[in-house]
């Protein structure tokens, strides 16, 4: 099994539609989560951390649910400029920093 | 611009060669990462650095690949005898690693490495 999965997609979706993406991962003991985005041929962006509360940025809502081990990544009013792949991102916690990316979730956002 | 760097941008090599990159990081950030990501995969964790300290490596990092970062400031990848499975992006990134828990890592452009 794979410490992070996520569904490759891609995504199609019309502008305005709201998309959500799951993530899970395999180490219970991981302690932190983000988000990236990756534009096509360009670096990995921070787009946003995951807190276990959860947390809100505008259009984009992410939640941690540790029973089930997964992270979730809501897009409410998709943007023309949101299309790009969504990599999560886990800290497994084995004593170190070391740092697990999925292989990412492509969406398309059409006109 | 203050952001990370990375060069050379491309590399070209034949499968045999040794190859170095470099990244230098933002300044006043303590840890350094180096990922390797190939297409429709995301970055796979190579190995990182808390200041000029490696601390953890990756099991798929073969004796073939070696980093350094010996004033904890830039650091270098380098790869021996390379091979086309070699072939990928190598990304750095760098966070400032004061908290308990990972933090925000910025990356650099990444240096595209082509074995032929």
């Amino acid at each position: 099994r794979k410490e992070v999965e996520q569904d490759p997609g891609p995504f199609n979706v019309p502008e305005g539609a709201t998309v959500a993406f799951n993530c899970t991962y395999s180490n219970s003991a991981s302690q932190s989560f983000f988000w990236y985005r990756q534009d096509c041929r360009k670096e990995p962006k921070l787009l946003m951390s995951v807190y276990s509360s959860g947390n809100e940025d505008g259009r984009f809502t992410a939640q941690l649910n540790r029973a089930s081990q997964y992270i979730s990544l809501l897009i409410r009013d998709s943007k023309l400029s949101d299309s790009a792949t969504y990599l999560c991102v886990v800290n497994p916690y084995t004593g170190g920093f070391k740092t697990i990316f999925g292989a990412g979730t492509r969406l398309f956002v059409k006109a | 611009d203050t952001g990370v760097s990375q060069d050379p941008r491309h590399k070209i090599t034949k499968r045999g060669q040794n190859v170095t990159f470099r990244c230098d990081p933002i300044s006043e950030h303590n840890r350094l990462y180096w990922y390797r990501q190939t297409l429709g995969q995301g970055p796979e964790f190579l190995t990182y650095f808390q200041n000029e300290a490696q601390l953890e490596k990756s099991r798929l990092l073969s004796d073939r690949f070696s980093a350094e970062r010996p004033k904890g400031s830039f650091s270098t990848l380098e790869i021996q005898r390379t091979e086309q499975g070699d072939s990928a992006m190598y990304l750095c990134a760098s966070s400032l690693g004061k908290i308990e828990v990972g933090d925000e890592q910025f990356f650099g452009p990444g240096t595209r490495l082509t074995v032929l």
